[in-house]
């Protein structure tokens, strides 16, 4: 069945340095995978998009990297604050159902 | 603020009585999605809807649980005889398309339902 993996234990972090989160699949072939952010209390909120022929895509100081010979995305967050410290969620999407998320990995970024 | 909106916030229900959780997707948006998550889970499908159509289900229990997205009006999870593992938060989103093309989904904050 499809599976989708991200580290369960929290990752901290000192501000200023580049945060590394990881999203595995497997039992899958995304055409696109998703990057939210969730704050306790409050609903997801959506990031960034990479589609499979990407391997790349940038936004302000966020990363998103897509391998799909590694059925693997990573998603780095560069001069890292404390005000980045939330969960962060992928979701690789197929476009033939909705969405599947995965349970997430929270960050702390310490001061 | 035109984003999802979702109520009530909170909903505190005894075993046995009906829940129903309301949803309006932003403005302009005919695709809405309801997850569900327990505390330190992530998010769990439910349904996706269309207006007027259920587009999959697949997520969704059998019993007690229907949702619907009506012409006029927010959708609504409507949960019948509840029990106390259906306590959790229970999300719903939004998008002005459906997931064919990546179009991203807009959440609300959610409906905690406590169940006594």
């Amino acid at each position: 069945s499809q599976k989708i993996e991200q580290n369960s234990e929290a990752l901290n972090i000192q501000e200023g340095k580049t945060a590394t989160l990881t999203c595995n699949y497997t039992n899958y072939s995304p055409a696109y995978l998703q990057w939210y952010r969730q704050d306790p209390g409050r609903g997801p909120v959506f990031l960034l998009l990479i589609r499979e022929n990407e391997k790349e895509k940038r936004k302000e100081r966020l990363k998103v990297t897509f391998d799909t010979t590694l059925k693997q995305s990573l998603f780095h967050i560069t001069a890292s604050q404390p005000a980045d410290s939330a969960t962060y969620l992928c979701a690789p999407g197929t476009g033939r159902r909705a969405l599947t998320f995965g349970s997430g990995t929270r960050l702390q970024v310490q001061p | 603020n035109a984003g999802v909106m979702q109520n009530p916030r909170h909903l505190v229900r005894r075993r046995g009585q009906e829940a129903r959780l309301r949803c309006s997707p932003m403005k302009g948006h005919s695709h809405v999605y309801w997850y569900r998550q327990l505390p330190e889970e992530g998010l769990k499908f439910m349904v996706y809807l269309q207006k007027e159509n259920i587009i999959d289900e697949s997520g969704m229990p059998k019993e007690r649980f229907s949702a619907e997205f009506p012409k006029e009006g927010p959708s609504i999870l409507r949960i019948q005889q509840v029990v106390r593992g259906d306590s959790a938060a229970y999300f719903c989103a939004s998008s002005n398309t459906g997931t064919g093309d990546g179009q991203p989904q807009h959440f609300g904050d959610g409906t905690r339902l406590s169940i006594l």
